[in-house]
């Protein structure tokens, strides 16, 4: 199984700035034909199921916010938030989609 | 707009059969997709259960699959899980999700609370 190891497990940020989340892969999801990685971003507010934010590490889904970014390939990964807005504190989490089992990051709680 | 509904019993005793199912709205399960189960313990983080394509082809998490049946009727647009043998351990929020043809979850149920206790 790729186990997915994020980091820092909750981070507070002040109003207006960077939060950087991070997420390892214990073996590489990259697949070298499309030179896509196979990464998703999630965030999941209190009491609500997890939105999808980010796909192929770095493609935005429709309607997220352009504050929201995802760069990394290969293991190493990270999702930005540029200017944190306080309807961004939630829980966020990495997806490896490269091989079954599909496995997530541990979370990483963002606060403000 | 697609939208995902678990249903089912909230309660389970241990050594019984846990059994949800996912209502779909708003797409046809026989029109294409993968469809499949998640779950989170308490305070715990996610994991995947399965996956079902619309044809009844399944994918299965193999640390569970020895336990694990999941089914589609696509006639009534919903899917199932039926998870055996339970212990206190597969107490957990489960939700139904669409998942893409490479992945990732792009549409979540809001997900429903199983507890296995006698």
């Amino acid at each position: 199984d790729i186990v997915m190891t994020q980091s820092p497990d909750s981070l507070a940020v002040s109003l207006g700035e960077r939060a950087t989340i991070n997420c390892k892969s214990s073996q590489s999801v990259l697949y070298s034909s499309s030179n896509k990685s196979y990464l998703a971003w999630y965030q999941q507010k209190p009491g609500q199921p997890p939105k999808l934010l980010i796909y192929w590490a770095s493609t935005r889904e429709s309607g997220v916010p352009d504050r929201f970014s995802g760069s990394g390939s290969g293991t190493d990964f990270t999702l930005t938030i540029s200017s944190l807005q306080a309807e961004d504190v939630a829980v966020y989490y990495c997806q490896q989609y490269y091989s079954t089992p599909l496995t997530f990051g541990g979370g990483t709680k963002v606060e403000i | 707009q697609v939208q995902l509904q678990e249903s089912g019993p909230g309660l389970v005793k241990p050594s019984e059969t846990l059994s949800l199912t996912c209502g779909v709205s708003g797409y046809s399960i026989s029109s294409g997709y993968y469809w499949g189960w998640i779950r989170q313990p308490p305070g715990k983080e996610l994991e995947w259960i399965g996956t079902i394509y619309h044809s009844g082809t399944t994918y299965y998490n193999p640390s569970l699959k020895s336990r694990v049946t999941i089914s589609v009727d696509a006639s009534k647009n919903q899917f199932s899980l039926k998870l055996s043998s339970v212990t206190a351990a597969d107490t957990a929020l489960y939700y139904c999700g669409r998942r893409s043809s490479s992945g990732y979850f792009d549409y979540w149920g809001q997900g429903t609370l199983v507890t296995v206790s006698s």
